[in-house]
């Protein structure tokens, strides 16, 4: 059973427009989500992330947005650069207590950007 | 800042042989790594945590004796795949989490890309 789902394999945005990438959780122990980029046979690369104290949170082009009632967050980019072309995974992470968790990753959400 | 390395980036084993991969933490300590594993067109998998000086936790499924992790150090952890077989081909990434930051984020890796033939 998957925990962080990410129900849209690919998006296609054009340059210049916001893209958008949504991610949709179960756990309700999960209280601290990540947005990663990732290229093929890289290692994943840490975009931005929100703790469930906020609502949302903003760094550059990227705005995370969480709406723990719905159990659901979404990244925005904007405006979308061809660069941002790349494999986006949404993760989440319980906090126990000043441990570390692994992160639960959802299957990822492939964006590209067209010119 | 927050630099992970692995090394190989890739390796190629034959079945029953034993291959090590390191992950280094380059610019800060992590008493904790992780150690994903991810097929192609999969989600990364959490395969282990690491930590400094003390037993790693697996997740439900991981074979322990088979996938040996030592944290030697603050900047070091190694996987070792023993008796490795063909379905254990997979990209093998890990993460680190520094100490100082305060803060959740891990920094990955580039990933090692395992193929036993």
């Amino acid at each position: 059973d998957q925990q962080v789902k990410q129900n849209s394999p690919s998006l296609s945005v054009q340059e210049g427009r916001i893209s958008i990438l949504n991610c949709d959780y179960t756990n309700s122990m999960f209280d601290y989500f990540l947005w990663y980029k990732k290229y093929p046979a890289e290692g994943p690369t840490f975009l931005i992330s929100i703790s469930s104290i906020k609502d949302k949170n903003e760094d550059g082009r990227f705005t995370v947005f969480l709406n723990k009632s719905a159990k659901h967050l979404s990244l925005h980019i904007v405006p979308s650069q061809p660069g941002d072309s790349a494999v986006y995974f949404c993760a989440a992470s319980g906090y126990s207590g000043g441990g570390a968790d692994g992160l639960t990753f959802g299957k990822g959400t492939h964006l590209i950007i067209q010119p | 800042g927050a630099v992970v390395s692995q090394h190989p980036s890739w390796v190629i084993c034959k079945s029953g042989t034993s291959v090590k991969i390191e992950c280094r933490s380059l610019d800060f300590q992590a008493t904790t790594m992780f150690w994903y594993r991810q097929f192609p067109k999969q989600s990364l998998m959490l395969m282990a945590t690491s930590n400094e000086g003390s037993k790693a936790t697996y997740e439900q499924g991981v074979e322990k004796d088979k996938f040996l992790i030592n944290h030697a150090s603050l900047t070091l952890s190694t996987l070792t795949v023993t008796s490795a077989h063909p379905e254990d081909s997979s990209f093998y990434i890990c993460s680190a989490r520094a100490i100082s930051r305060g803060t959740y984020e891990q920094y990955f890796g580039p990933g090692t890309r395992l193929t036993v033939t």
